[in-house]
């Protein structure tokens, strides 16, 4: 089935630093892909997303690209900020219902200043 | 609009009791979705509704769960009778349904079964 696999945490840096944390995922068809990410105490909120092959999500800073050839959806930031310390989640809709999210384990980001 | 409103914002009760879980999704959403989070397992789908229809329950972890929708702008999740296994952090979320997959979470309920 459908599946979603994000790279390890925590992931911690320095304010400033260059942010990649890794997605890749398994399905059938063409999902669309997302980034979710939860603040302490809150509960997700969508991030970016794309819904078609080589599109580039966008937002705060954040962007990811659809790679169907590498069947991955990598978040990158060029200098991350103390306030961007959350878990991020790499989802992806589901193959036989746009309305299902499949989500990815989260990574935790730690960013110190 | 208020987005997503989950009531209560934490529950403690004892092993044995019911609890009753609530939420209001977007107005104007047409699924609305209960996920649970722990940290054990991570981010898991309980159930979602598609018109005030359950869709998939193939996430509810047993007889014990239960969730209805009686109409657009309410659903319950019931536990009866609770476990101190099924603390967590309880979210619901609501989209447009369709094609438009975007979900919008609630502020989630954090449940302490003692």
């Amino acid at each position: 089935g459908d599946s979603v696999t994000q790279m390890e945490g925590p992931v911690t840096l320095s304010e400033e630093a260059f942010l990649t944390i890794n997605c890749t995922y398994t399905a059938t068809g063409y999902p669309s892909l997302f980034w979710y990410v939860q603040y302490p105490g809150e509960g997700l909120q969508l991030l970016l997303k794309a819904t078609k092959a080589d599109d580039k999500g966008s937002n705060k800073g954040f962007e990811a690209t659809y790679r169907k050839e590498t069947t991955s959806f990598h978040l990158e930031k060029g200098s991350v900020q103390v306030s961007d310390s959350a878990v991020y989640f790499c989802a992806l809709s589901g193959a036989h219902s746009a309305s299902k999210i499949i989500f990815g384990s989260g990574t935790r980001l730690s960013i110190r200043p | 609009d208020a987005g997503v409103i989950q009531s209560p914002r934490h529950e403690v009760t004892e092993m044995g009791q019911e609890v009753t879980l609530r939420c209001k999704p977007i107005s104007g959403h047409n699924s609305l979705f209960w996920y649970r989070q722990t940290m054990m397992r991570g981010l898991e789908l309980l159930i979602y509704f598609n018109n005030n229809v359950p869709i998939d329950d193939s996430g509810m972890p047993e007889d014990r769960f239960s969730a209805k929708m009686p109409n657009a702008s309410f659903s319950t999740l019931k536990i009866q009778p609770s476990e101190p296994r099924d603390s967590a952090v309880y979210f619901c979320a609501s989209s447009l349904g369709g094609d438009q997959e975007t979900q919008y979470f609630g502020p989630g309920t954090r449940l302490l079964v003692l």
